[in-house]
């Protein structure tokens, strides 16, 4: 077990809903990173919180949201949800920031529904 | 954009045959990380290789970064009912924050 936890498992939303995933990162972590792993993909890199600010940002629209708290727990907010947005939503929280990127402890996922 | 490619997508082996998974960048990479995710479950962190040519050894399990840190290879001695499950590798992106995930190989071992 990493000492990532995730809430909620699992969410069934309807399309055009507001969705929020939040994340405890492992004890002393200070980087939370978020990643989308649709069905039989790898997981795809969302955007990075440190210290409270993003830290950068993959591929995704500005619908996906997040916030970083002083506890250093996380929350990612998605908007105006799409079909296309089923998927399994990782955190995983990191010691070390900046290039390169360093190991990641992955959380157990919130499994998202949209219907 | 910068691409992780990942070969073969499936592979079933016998119990106590060996396998091999092959990660291919479309550009150079700092460092190369390999994570495990069981049927169901998360990916677990493995290994990172940061020096070109660099191997690595976790009992049954050999890591390779190529001397160009372009390409990565994870063999498997042996393989056993417990090494089921989905491979990835990950090399940071240009922008560095980032991890690029490949798609993964998934084995199955039947005994």
């Amino acid at each position: 077990e990493t000492g990532v936890t995730q809430s909620p498992t699992h969410l069934i939303k309807t399309r055009g809903q507001q969705v929020t995933l939040r994340c405890s990162s492992q004890s002393g972590h200070n980087t939370v990173s978020w990643y989308q792993q649709a069905l039989g993909q790898g997981p795809q890199f969302i955007f990075q919180y440190y210290r409270e600010e993003e830290n950068g940002r993959g591929n995704f629209p500005p619908r996906f949201s997040g916030l970083q708290f002083p506890n250093y727990s996380s929350e990612l907010n998605v908007n105006a949800l799409e079909l296309d947005d089923s998927a399994l939503y990782l955190c995983a929280s990191s010691l070390k920031l900046g290039h390169p990127p360093g190991e990641q402890y992955f959380g157990p996922g919130t499994r998202l529904t949209v219907t | 954009g910068q691409q992780v490619m990942q070969i073969p997508q499936y592979q079933h082996v016998q119990e106590g045959e060996d396998f091999t998974t092959y990660c291919n960048s479309s550009t150079t990479l700092s460092n190369i990380q390999w994570y495990k995710q069981r049927p169901g479950g998360h990916p677990v962190f493995l290994i990172q290789l940061v020096k070109s040519g660099e191997v690595k050894k976790q009992k049954r399990l050999t890591f390779q970064f190529g001397e160009a840190k372009k390409n990565s290879s994870l063999h498997i001695t042996a393989t056993q009912t417990t090494d089921v499950g989905t491979y990835f590798c990950a090399g940071d992106s240009q922008a560095g924050t980032a991890l690029i995930f490949g798609k993964g190989t998934t084995l199955s071992v039947s005994s």
